[in-house]
């Protein structure tokens, strides 16, 4: 069975600029979760949708959003990039909602804002 | 405010003692408490966890204690290997319940880097 998949792995982008992150989880699962990693704060829940709603979200400004499609695939995308947003973007997919000891992480995208 | 921490961002040990990993949390309200590993270009994966009503739960090499009253955990790896050096995560649930339905949150530690030494 194939794992979470992201792409890209590696971004560049310069403040102002907006970005698009996408996640395709393990076949069959329907909960998609977004996290931020960085070296000062961990890591932080950004939202979770299941699906195609978003079911719950964490405390992001609103320059941050995502979606879900039906096949369960999710993107997420982050607006007027602001240096602080540099960070690794993970995204973890589950069976079910709240499934978190089930929860399978990609690798991640590793964004960097110059 | 961090609700959950993780205040020893390292810990090095000798291959086959013993790994403590220790977390602390505020939140009275959390339910469900996970440890996840996590390797260097690889996302975390799920390792342990323990209800909020246990106070022991054990996995082979890993064990998990929870002290509710301390508000503490911790993660103990009995013997360590090498191959269980990486970056370790604590985190909590805690269950919302909204008028559309409830929802959990997880909220992590910044994690401690383990490194076993042969």
């Amino acid at each position: 069975k194939a794992g979470v998949t992201q792409t890209p792995r590696y971004l560049i982008k310069t403040r102002g600029q907006q970005v698009t992150l996408s996640c395709s989880p393990i076949s069959g699962h329907r909960s998609v979760s977004w996290y931020q990693q960085t070296p000062g704060q961990g890591l932080q829940f950004l939202f979770e949708y299941f699906s195609e709603t978003q079911r719950n979200k964490g405390n992001f400004p609103g320059r941050f959003s995502g979606r879900q499609f039906s096949n369960s695939r999710s993107e997420m995308n982050v607006s007027t990039l602001e240096l602080g947003d540099s960070a690794l973007y993970l995204c973890a997919s589950s069976l079910v909602r709240g499934g978190h000891n089930e929860q399978f992480f990609g690798p991640g995208t590793r964004l960097t804002v110059l | 405010d961090q609700q959950v921490k993780q205040n020893s961002p390292s810990l090095s040990v000798q291959e086959g003692r013993i790994s403590i990993l220790n977390c602390d949390y505020t939140n009275s309200m959390f339910d469900y408490f996970l440890w996840y590993k996590k390797y260097p270009a690889e996302g975390p994966t799920f390792l342990i966890s323990i209800s909020s009503i246990k106070d022991k739960n054990e996995d082979g090499r890993f064990t998990v204690f929870l002290n509710k009253s301390a508000k503490h955990l911790s993660l103990h790896i009995v013997p360590s290997q090498p191959g269980d050096s990486a970056v370790y995560f604590c985190a909590a649930r805690l269950l919302q319940v909204r008028s559309g339905g409830s929802n959990y949150k997880l909220t992590f530690g910044k994690g401690t880097l383990l490194t076993v030494n042969p």
